[in-house]
């Protein structure tokens, strides 16, 4: 089974700065999604298929990576980008979607 | 446009028994595979089970046995039946749509019902 690790736990930003956020696996994935989730709702789509972004996503957000380590990046944090941002893949063989533990997302 | 409403959640004793629905719409529900996740009290995103569009169902070691997804192509509702419950259950239930893009997300997700499991 594979474990995502993401880091660091906690980001604290000022607005403007260049942010970037890891996602680790315990061994090699194709692909790696991202949702951003605020309090009080409910996880949303924000980059699918490592480098995607989903609909409605802004540009300054990029997504990153190969084999066991992938990224988020945002390239001038805004105020409204406080949350806290969850990485997934999925295997095929056993059939099973697993979470990153989450990286929360303060601005300053 | 697309919309997942969950229903369902409440307050159950340990070792009872749950069922939780998901009504879809906007979208050929048969069509796609769907999937319940759950976020616990401590945040923590944990996949609960599958069904594909042809019926194929899964579901992770920790709720094998105890939990049955199944969906209703006819009326649009997708199902989650929940016995033997236990405390580390309680958590926020989301019902999503696996997309059809590669490396499978979920690109849709409803509002969630919420279970509490406890004495």
């Amino acid at each position: 089974q594979i474990v995502l690790s993401q880091s660091p736990a906690i980001l604290s930003a000022s607005p403007g700065e260049k942010v970037t956020m890891t996602c680790r696996a315990s061994s090699s994935v194709s692909y790696m999604h991202w949702y951003q989730q605020k309090p009080g709702s409910s996880p949303k789509p924000w980059i699918y298929a490592t480098s995607n972004l989903a609909s409605g996503v802004p540009a300054r957000f990029s997504g990153s990576g190969s084999g066991t380590s992938y990224s988020l990046t945002i390239s001038r944090v805004e105020a409204e980008d406080a949350a806290t941002y969850y990485c997934q893949q999925w295997s095929s063989n056993p059939h099973m979607y697993t979470f990153g533990g989450g990286t929360k997302l303060e601005i300053k | 446009e697309v919309k997942l409403v969950e229903s369902g959640g409440g307050l159950v004793k340990p070792g009872g028994s749950l069922k939780l629905s998901c009504a879809a719409s906007g979208f050929t529900f048969s069509s796609y595979a769907m999937s319940w996740v759950r976020q616990t009290p401590e945040k923590r995103l944990e996949w609960v089970a599958s069904i594909s569009s042809g019926g194929s169902t899964y579901y992770p070691d920790s709720v094998k046995g105890r939990f049955t997804i199944s969906r209703d192509n006819a009326r649009n509702i997708l199902y989650l039946q929940m016995s033997s419950l236990r405390s580390e259950d309680t958590a926020m239930y989301y019902c999503a749509r696996a997309s059809t893009t590669t490396g499978r997300d979920f690109d849709y997700w409803g509002q969630g019902t919420t279970l509490t499991v406890s004495s």
